[in-house]
């Protein structure tokens, strides 16, 4: 089946640092979504980028669709930035049927 | 102010029992989700609702009933609960049933005993 692979697992960071997390998937998606999960669960949306560049703030997303890949740059990193970053797709099918990886849990230390 | 609204944040359900998860956006949106996230492992998706009506079911069990009473409810009922039916529940919304942006709401954990 379709799946969607994110690495690293984790990754501990000092304030200031930049993040780079990766998204990987086994076939064309229509649709790719960046979210945020927080400590305490809730989920927020952060960049909808199927293909090309994308910024909103200090977040940068590059999809190369045809090698199947999306990144997710965080620059300068803040303690606030720490939770969990979710990688979803959508492979074509009608609506919203998103799916995701099983996330990068970054930790950013004062 | 929170746009999704899910209720109960906590729940506690023995097994065999039947609970009603509750969901009410106020975004306008015309398509609503469920979505469910087990311990380590990804967020899955149950069911997708577009003005009312069911788009998509993910579920292989019966057990599992979105409800809509009204545009901006879906209401999920669970019955003959399991302990591995525990896990958090998300409630989620987009604009319509395109690839639009989703909006969740907080979540109802779920822990059947």
């Amino acid at each position: 089946g379709q799946q969607v692979q994110q690495s690293p697992a984790s990754l501990v960071l000092q304030e200031g640092e930049n993040a780079e997390l990766q998204c990987n998937f086994s076939s064309t998606a229509t649709q790719l979504q960046w979210f945020y999960q927080s400590p305490g669960g809730s989920l927020v949306s952060l960049l909808s980028n199927p293909s090309g560049t994308k910024h909103t703030g200090r977040l940068t997303s590059t999809t190369v669709t045809k090698e199947r890949r999306s990144s997710l740059h965080i620059s300068s990193s803040q303690t606030t930035d720490s939770g969990t970053y979710l990688c979803a797709l959508n492979y074509g099918s009608s609506g919203n049927k998103l799916i995701f990886g099983i996330g990068t849990l970054l930790s950013v230390k004062p | 102010d929170p746009k999704i609204i899910q209720k109960p944040k906590y729940l506690v359900a023995v097994t065999g029992s039947e609970k009603i998860l509750i969901c009410e956006q106020y975004l306008g949106h015309n398509a609503m989700y469920w979505y469910r996230q087990s311990a380590k492992k990804p967020l899955e998706f149950m069911f997708s609702y577009s003005y009312q009506k069911l788009m998509d079911n993910q579920t292989a069990s019966s057990r599992f009933q979105p409800q809509s009473s009204k545009k901006n409810h879906l209401d999920l009922q669970i019955t003959a609960l399991k302990p591995d039916d525990s896990a958090t529940y998300f409630c989620a919304s987009s604009q319509d049933s395109s690839q639009n942006t989703l909006y969740f709401g907080a979540g109802t954990r779920l822990s059947v005993l």
